[in-house]
């Protein structure tokens, strides 16, 4: 199995609602990753966990929280969004965590990404 | 961190070889070359990477110049499957950014049947 998998893949909330993202992978990765990608531009580094902790949070507004319940799951939990924060995120992950040597010789599987819409 | 330049776009006809370069003039001595693509409504692929010698895998061969201040993924055969927006990046192995993957804007290639 060499599958990220991301729920839901499309949402649509208001700027006062709570929602939450999903990410889960079964290949025994330790890093897992949260990107965010407008359209036509390239992904956007907003989180990296490593080995479950926080690694790399890249200035990111404190009304996206990520968590990484377990080495499987990412979750990136949304309130109080507003309209230019309507994007793509993907997920991610790879098999060493990040801030060693080691991670620059692998790759990162990516998931297809939740559309989302902020109303 | 070491960036990368690549061509906003190019074209290429279906089963034809393609030439995909990117300019890395600021490469450290051990940043890795990695190359992702993006097809449309899909998340990236990573593709292929390489630190000096020429590499070559079922998807590309990637051919990085004896500076490394270069480098060119090789599409042996086009396939329409093949169009997409492909990404050069640089992986740094020491710093701030260490083993980050940051993508720059990268080249979308079109392929014509």
């Amino acid at each position: 199995d060499t599958e990220v998998t991301q729920t839901p893949k499309h949402l649509v909330m208001g700027m006062t609602n709570k929602k939450s993202l999903k990410c889960e992978q079964h290949m025994g990765h330790r890093a897992m990753y949260w990107y965010k990608q407008k359209a036509k531009k390239p992904p956007e580094l907003m989180f990296v966990y490593s080995y479950e902790k926080l690694s790399i949070n890249e200035s990111v507004p404190s009304r996206f929280s990520p968590e990484c319940p377990n080495s499987s799951l990412l979750n990136l939990h949304l309130h109080a969004l507003q309209p230019e924060d309507s994007a793509l995120y993907l997920c991610a992950s790879s098999q060493e965590g990040t801030g060693t040597s080691l991670a620059t010789n692998e790759k990162l599987f990516f998931g297809s990404g939740t559309q989302l819409s902020v109303l | 961190d070491a960036k990368t330049t690549q061509p906003n776009s190019m074209e290429s006809n279906e089963e034809e070889p393609v030439h995909l370069p990117c300019n890395h003039s600021t490469i450290s001595g051990t940043d890795y070359i990695h190359w992702y693509r993006q097809l449309p409504s899909q998340g990236p692929e990573y593709v292929i990477h390489g630190l000096t010698s020429n590499v070559n895998n079922r998807m590309a061969s990637l051919a990085i110049a004896e500076d490394r201040k270069s480098s060119t993924l090789i599409l042996h055969r086009a396939t329409l499957r093949d169009a997409a927006v492909y990404y050069c990046i640089l992986r740094a192995s020491f710093g701030g950014s260490q083993g980050n993957l940051i993508f720059g804007k990268g080249t979308k290639l079109s392929v014509k049947p």
